[in-house]
């Protein structure tokens, strides 16, 4: 069985550039995670979906990061403009349903210059 | 509010020490999963160890040993005969049963040959 997919693995950027990020979760799991690690600390949750609706996106900095999962599958996460704080790594993660055990994906490592 | 707290920043061992890494949570609920993960220096978080709230046996897993205690809110994990391949920063975790899941904050182990 595959499991959760990331890209792109490293990305550097200036700060108020945009970046992107993609998430691709094990078949048929129906939620998704994303969290933002900050180096020296555990993982944050920023949002959470279940099928295509959130759940959760309560840590979510709206004014500059956006996510989406159009059709219950695989997953975005913007940052728009990016600021030096948000260097960490993004990961992603995808469960059967909410209380289950998450599985994450390799991560994505984010440096703002 | 729920807590998660991971003492132990960093622990040191050499090669075929014994070692426990303490996990201490706090909840109001009476239903609740902890949960073990491991992050080796590639990065991605591996799937250790589930346990319910109704389940207070200990587990043991080859040189893994989970000690759940609800007396005291603690969930340790203890590994026998180190190896060099066991270091890596390993988190605790808690999930009410609701959406959101809290990690502590990690302990790095390291094992020296």
């Amino acid at each position: 069985e595959a499991g959760v997919a990331q890209s792109p693995r490293y990305k550097i950027i200036e700060k108020r550039q945009s970046v992107a990020f993609w998430c691709n979760p094990i078949s048929g799991h129906a939620t998704l995670y994303w969290y933002q690690q900050i180096l020296g600390q555990g993982p944050k949750l920023l949002i959470q979906f279940q099928n295509n609706g959130v759940v959760d996106d309560s840590q979510l900095p709206k004014d500059r990061f956006s996510a989406e999962r159009l059709k219950g599958v695989d997953s975005t996460l913007k940052i728009q403009p990016a600021k030096l704080e948000d260097s960490a790594v993004y990961l992603c993660a995808s469960s059967s349903e909410g209380v289950e055990t998450q599985y994450f994906g390799p991560g994505t490592r984010l440096l703002v210059l | 509010a729920q807590k998660v707290t991971q003492a132990q920043t960093e622990i040191s061992v050499v090669e075929k020490e014994d070692v426990t890494l303490d996990c201490v949570y706090e909840t109001r609920d009476t239903t609740y999963y902890l949960f073990w993960y491991k992050q080796p220096p590639s990065g991605e978080l591996v799937f250790l160890i589930r346990r319910n709230s109704f389940d207070e046996q200990n587990e043991i897993s080859g040189r893994y040993s989970w000690n759940f205690q609800k007396s005291t809110s603690s969930f340790n994990f203890t590994i026998t005969a180190s190896q060099v391949v066991d270091s890596a920063v390993y988190f605790c975790a808690l999930n009410t049963g609701g959406f959101k899941t809290i990690f502590g904050a990690g302990t790095r182990l390291f094992v020296k040959a």
